[in-house]
This record gives C-alpha cells, sequence and structure tokens, in this order.
C-alpha cells in the first residue's frame, strides 16, 4: 500500500545549529503537509504545499516540495529549544478517497 | 471555537474491559478522522467520516473496534474487548476541506492503558 517515509528517526540537534527532515512517500502525491507534535501534545498544522517544485517560508521554517511531488523536506535553521518536538509529513495522494498519510516522523531534540 | 473535544483524556482499564471514547468536532467541520498512535506504528488512521457518514474504515485493526457519528457534533470509537495491545493515544481530528487549506485539527487525545 502507500506509504510515506521520513528521514531521519531521530536527529538531536545543539542549539544553533540547522535540522532537516525529508519525506518520500511512494506515489506522487496531490499536495503535502506538515505538522509539528510536541512532546505530550497534539499534531498541529504548519504549512501545506500543493505545487511542483513549491518553497514556502515561514520564519526560519523552510518547506519544499520535490518536482516529481514525490518527496519533502523541512529545513530549521538555527534551531532554538522552542523546536523540540516531532515533524510529521502528511501526503494526499492523487487519486483515491480523501486521506492523508502521515509519515513515520522525525523527532528532533535541541541540547542546550 | 474550543477545538475538538475529547474525553476521557486518560483511560485506564483491564483487559476485557469495553472502551469508549468521545469526540466533538470543530463546529461546522465536516470531516471527522480517528487516529491512533503508538511508539511502534506511528499516527494511524482509523476511520473517516463525512457528513457524519463513515466513508473508509479499512485502518480498524479489528472486529472489536467501532466508531459511530451519531451527528455531526459527536462521534464515539468503541473497543470491545480490549486488549493490553490496544495501549496508545487515540485522536481525534476534524476538518472543513474547502478552504485554501484543508488542514486537520487534532483534539488532545486519549491516553488509553490497557491492563
Amino acid at each position: 500500500g502507500q506509504q510515506v517515509m521520513q528521514i531521519p528517526q531521530y536527529q538531536h540537534v545543539q542549539e544553533g545549529e540547522d535540522f532537516t527532515t525529508y519525506c518520500n512517500s511512494s506515489t506522487t502525491l496531490s499536495n503535502i503537509q506538515w505538522y509539528k507534535q510536541r512532546p505530550g501534545g497534539h499534531p498541529v498544522f504548519l504549512i501545506q504545499l500543493v505545487k511542483s517544485g513549491e518553497v514556502k517560508k515561514q520564519k526560519r521554517l523552510t518547506f519544499q516540495f520535490g518536482e516529481a511531488k514525490k518527496n519533502s523536506s523541512l529545513h530549521i535553521t538555527a534551531t532554538q529549544t522552542t523546536d523540540v518536538g516531532t515533524y510529521f509529513c502528511a501526503g494526499y495522494p492523487t487519486s483515491g478517497t480523501y486521506k492523508y498519510i502521515f509519515g513515520t516522523g522525525t523527532r528532533l531534540k535541541v541540547l542546550a | 471555537d474550543a477545538g475538538v473535544i475529547q474525553s476521557p483524556r486518560h483511560e485506564v482499564t483491564e483487559m476485557g474491559q469495553e472502551v469508549t471514547l468521545r469526540c466533538k468536532p470543530i463546529s461546522g467541520h465536516d470531516y471527522l478522522f480517528w487516529y491512533r498512535q503508538t511508539m511502534m506504528r506511528g499516527l494511524e488512521l482509523l476511520i473517516y467520516f463525512n457528513n457524519n457518514v463513515p466513508i473508509d474504515d479499512s485502518g480498524m485493526p479489528e472486529d472489536r473496534f467501532s466508531a459511530k457519528m451519531p451527528n455531526a457534533s459527536f462521534s464515539t470509537l468503541k473497543i470491545q474487548p480490549s486488549e493490553p495491545r490496544d495501549s496508545a493515544v487515540y485522536f481525534c481530528a476534524s476538518s472543513f476541506p474547502y478552504l485554501s487549506y484543508n488542514e486537520q485539527f487534532f483534539g488532545p487525545g486519549t491516553r488509553l492503558t490497557v491492563l
């Protein structure tokens, strides 16, 4: 079946270092969303990408959607302790029922 | 709006007991999703509803799980009988996918422990 994988599974960084998580789908996606889940919390929507090759920025966060619309990345510049959490991508297939497939998640730990 | 409301927030039960989880979606949202999250399996979609009608329940693990949405403001997920492997955090989410972003709004979750 359809799968959305993320790498790495875990990442520990020193505060101030950059961080990137990659999302890869087994099939072409119509769009992709990113969510952040703080420890003990629930996923919270960050952004949605729709167009091939699209790049969007939110302050220190940069999101990219691949040209083939099968992969995406989230890059955080100069991490802060408030960035701690698990980052999920969620892919919406080009066909089929209205169902986002969540990625496996990348857990980020920021060391002060 | 108060956001998606789930109850209870924590549930501890013994194997074999019936468990009912409740969800109130955001008013006006016509899609409702039930997810299960574990360390091993991540975030899994169990079932989703559109206008109170179940659309896709292919993620429901087995017949012990059932979900209903009797009206637009209430849904339940029932496990009967419960087993230790059902221990997880269960999230309900709702969405209104007709705006620029069809984001899902998640509730705080119910942490279920089956002893």
